[in-house]
């Protein structure tokens, strides 16, 4: 059964400084998905990662995937107080990319 | 491009009654699928449809079901509701190979 998990689970940080949110998965996949959720609004798709080594930058966020270690990043440069939201990894079950099994999420708090 | 839409946004119902979700897909995807987030189990997958067709369903039980029209639109119907069935309803749609998931603004359901 394919598992997501997510960490850290919540995290404080000042604006301008860097930190990495990390998402372990328990079996193969071949597509991860990053998701950012504001309170109360739907979710809203950040990256699609396909392959190993897949790396996609989007302003001060910045994804990667290794396959191998069944590991993504999502690591944020020089934060500011608008990337305050909770994100979400997703990976696609083998049987249906279509279903995604989602980690708890991070809660991401950009203090000024 | 209009988005996923979701109706109704909001509804408050009682225990033992019935509810019955709708979701509009982005023009041209043919793929739907629902998904429940609660505090508590955060983001489960309910159910994907396509063409008309159930591909793939979650661990829930009979009572959560759902079904598509041939214009690509969903329903999601629960019934007999517990209190344990308040959440959040996002559908989303997709249409690319990537498989990348569009989600809509979600039906807020709560069970009194």
């Amino acid at each position: 059964e394919l598992k997501v998990e997510q960490n850290p689970l919540f995290l404080s940080m000042q604006e301008g400084k860097n930190y990495t949110i990390y998402c372990n998965y328990s079996t193969t996949s071949d597509r991860l998905y990053w998701y950012r959720q504001d309170p109360g609004k739907s979710l809203e798709s950040l990256f699609v990662l396909l392959s190993n080594g897949a790396v996609k930058q989007e302003g001060r966020l910045m994804a990667s995937l290794d396959t191998k270690a069944r590991l993504s990043t999502l690591h944020i440069t020089a934060a500011v107080h608008d990337l305050s939201a909770t994100y979400f990894c997703a990976v696609a079950a083998m049987d249906s990319s279509y279903k995604l099994i989602f980690g708890s999420g991070t809660r991401l708090l950009v203090r000024p | 491009k209009a988005g996923v839409t979701q109706t109704p946004r909001y509804l408050i119902k009682t225990r033992g009654q019935q509810v019955t979700l709708s979701c509009s897909p982005i023009s041209g995807h043919r793929s739907v699928s629902w998904y429940q987030q609660t505090p508590g189990q955060g983001l489960q997958f309910l159910f994907e449809y396509f063409s008309e067709t159930q591909r793939n369903k979650g661990n829930f039980p009979g009572r959560f079901s759902g079904r598509q029209f041939s214009n690509s639109r969903s329903e999601m119907n629960v019934s007999t509701l517990e209190l344990g069935d308040s959440a959040l309803y996002l559908c989303a749609s997709s249409g690319y190979n990537t498989g990348e998931l569009f989600f809509g603004e979600g039906s807020r359901l709560t069970v009194l």
